[in-house]
This record gives C-alpha cells, sequence and structure tokens, in this order.
C-alpha cells in the first residue's frame, strides 16, 4: 500500500530557531502534499497544500513566511517552521495525494516542542 | 477553517459492545472517508465513500454516505480494545482537493 515517511518523529527546538520536517512518499507520486497541525485533543487543520513544482497554497491565518513549504519532486515535500516560538509547539502530520486513491495517505507525525 | 461536527465527542464501551458515530455538514461532499488515529500516530484510512446512499464494509466496520450529501455514520461491531481511538470523518468536494475534518470521536474500550 501508499505509504508516506515522515522525519523527524519528535523534535525540541530552541525559540527562534527553524526547524525543517520532512515527508516522503516511498512508493507512489504525491501530486500534491498536504500539511496539517493538531494541537491536543482537536482535530487536523489544514495549513497549506502543495503542487509538484508549483508554490504552495496557504490556508486563511496561516502564515506563508513563517511555513515554508517546498514540494520540489514528486516524492518529497518539506515543512520549515522559521523562528519558531512556544506557540508553535504542535503535531504536524502530512499526506500525500496519489493519483486515482481516493483516500489520502498520512504520515506518521512530527511531535514538535519548542522551548 | 471549516469543521464538520461529529458526535458523540467521546464514548466508554464494554468489549463486544456496538459503536455507532456520526457526522454531519452544512455544505455537501462528494467523498466521505473515516479515518482512525492513534496516540501520536497520523490518521489511518479506514473506510471511503464515493456515492450518496452507499453503504460500505471492512471487517467490522460499516459506514454510509447519506443521501443528501451532507452526513455520513460509521458503525463497529463487537468492539475490541484495539479500537480504542479517534475517528475522525472527513469530506472532500472532488479528487485531489483538500479534506475537511469532522471533531472526532475518542472510543474507549473497557473489558
Amino acid at each position: 500500500g501508499a505509504v508516506v515517511s515522515q522525519h523527524p518523529s519528535w523534535v525540541i527546538c530552541k525559540s527562534g530557531t527553524s526547524v525543517k520536517i520532512e515527508c516522503r512518499s516511498l512508493d507512489f507520486q504525491a501530486t500534491t502534499m498536504f500539511w496539517y497541525r493538531q494541537f491536543p485533543k482537536q482535530s487536523l487543520m489544514l495549513m497549506a497544500t502543495s503542487n509538484e513544482g508549483s508554490k504552495a497554497t496557504y490556508e486563511q491565518g496561516v502564515e506563508k513566511d513563517k511555513f515554508l513549504i517546498n514540494h520540489a519532486s514528486l516524492t518529497l515535500s518539506t515543512l520549515t517552521v522559521t523562528s519558531a516560538h512556544p506557540e508553535d509547539s504542535s503535531f504536524y502530520i502530512c499526506s500525500g495525494d496519489r493519483k486515482g486513491d481516493y483516500g489520502y495517505t498520512f504520515g506518521s507525525g512530527t511531535r514538535l516542542t519548542v522551548v | 477553517g471549516q469543521q464538520l461536527n461529529q458526535s458523540p465527542q467521546s464514548m466508554f464501551i464494554q468489549e463486544g459492545e456496538d459503536v455507532s458515530m456520526n457526522c454531519t455538514s452544512s455544505s455537501i461532499f462528494n467523498t466521505w472517508l473515516w479515518y482512525k488515529q492513534d496516540p501520536g500516530e497520523g490518521p489511518v484510512l479506514l473506510i471511503a465513500l464515493y456515492k450518496a446512499g452507499e453503504l460500505t464494509s471492512n471487517g467490522r466496520l460499516t459506514a454510509q454516505f447519506g443521501i443528501t450529501r451532507k452526513d455520513s455514520f460509521l458503525n463497529i461491531s463487537a468492539s475490541i480494545p484495539s479500537d480504542v481511538g479517534i475517528y475522525f470523518c472527513a469530506g472532500r468536494t472532488g479528487t485531489a482537493s483538500k479534506l475537511t475534518f469532522g471533531t472526532g470521536t475518542r472510543l474507549q474500550v473497557t473489558l
């Protein structure tokens, strides 16, 4: 089945530094990748949609200069949280759309803690 | 962002009992999806529904796509301890379009 590998699974960083999260589709080409943020005991909230080779589309209220998304290939998308602050601490999850697959495959998530 | 109303918010049931949860929306979706999320993990797809009125099963799980396209339900029969987790519904308007998630149903199963 389709697998999306997400790394790292957890990261602790100091306030003001940047963190990069990677998502790789291992056995399919993801033309579209979605990035979500999930706070404790809450649902997944879509942050942005990225298509390979083009700029990401951000949801309302999500700062595009703070959450940099790169989707340079059909198998790799990255999310960089720049100048992280404690309020950015959350669970970040990516999902990939395999053409013809109607249920997107999710990564295992990254727990980000900013101290 | 928009979220779908999912109920109940949480359930505490005994092993062997059946479970039912539903999801409602103010807008129409063309695809309904049901996911299960374990702690510290990403959601895993359980069932996908593509047509209004469709009833689909996956083992002990059964889900239906509401005829109005604005709701869906998920049933779990004869629950077991590994059914514990958070269940999310999600709606989508078209292929490759974004998902709108429900608020989640937290399921606890006691022996």
